[in-house]
């Protein structure tokens, strides 16, 4: 079947401006989550989801940083007032359900922000 | 908190070389340790992944080793090939469920 999708794939705004990035999980899974990717580094956790409910959030860097899953399926990661510091690839998983360490979590291709 | 350190890269390596990526870990309790991989131009992938102390993860030729004496996960396969080329990423989840990767170690293969 079909797996995580990110859109869009790219994304180039200007520092103050409000962005919205688009997750659509594994058809079924439950669990979802957000990380940041900067260059040369590894995905940094944002906040997950289990359900409609944000089970975590503590990985958001700050309060312009807010994410939704309003019918437990499809995921938007919303920026206010960007700054060029939020540049970095963002990446989407899923995974059936929050399941303990036997769970595997299935990423998308992530989006990339560019904030001029 | 918890914390996931592997080697620096790039590491350059002929085919059929013997490869090992150190990755060594810090947590509390007992967390599950995973490898992935990023292939050029393609999303984060599982590679491998181990559950408790002394399991063995493999795949694709790869392994690794949930070493808890050594708090290490290291990771091996006999003979390198061009298309594992990439980056791979050693990741933990702690019992807040949450992955911890570290900062990925790029691989070259030269044919």
């Amino acid at each position: 079947g079909a797996g995580v999708s990110q859109t869009p794939s790219n994304k180039v705004t200007e520092k103050g401006k409000y962005v919205e990035l688009r997750c659509d999980p594994i058809s079924g899974h439950t669990a979802l989550y957000w990380y940041r990717q900067s260059l040369g580094q590894g995905p940094e956790f944002l906040i997950y989801f289990q359900g409609t409910g944000a089970a975590d959030d503590s990985g958001l860097p700050n309060d312009r940083f807010f994410a939704v899953r309003p019918e437990g399926s499809v995921s938007t990661l919303k920026i206010q007032r960007t700054e060029r510091g939020d540049s970095a690839v963002y990446l989407c998983a899923s995974s059936l359900m929050l399941a303990g360490p036997w769970d595997t979590q299935y990423f998308g291709p992530g989006t990339r922000l560019t904030v001029l | 908190g918890n914390s996931v350190t592997q080697m620096e890269g790039p590491v350059t390596l002929s085919e059929e070389a013997f490869l090992t990526i150190n990755c060594t870990y810090t947590a509390t309790g007992y967390p599950s340790l995973f490898w992935y991989v990023q292939y050029p131009g393609e999303g984060l992938q599982l590679l491998l992944k181990a559950t408790k102390a002394d399991d063995k993860g493999s795949n694709k030729g790869f392994e690794a080793t949930y070493r808890k004496e050594t708090t290490s996960f290291h990771l091996e396969k006999g003979s390198v090939q061009v298309s594992d080329s990439a980056v791979y990423f050693c990741a933990l989840r702690g019992r807040d469920d949450k992955i911890i990767f570290g900062k990925g170690t790029r691989l070259h293969i030269l044919p």
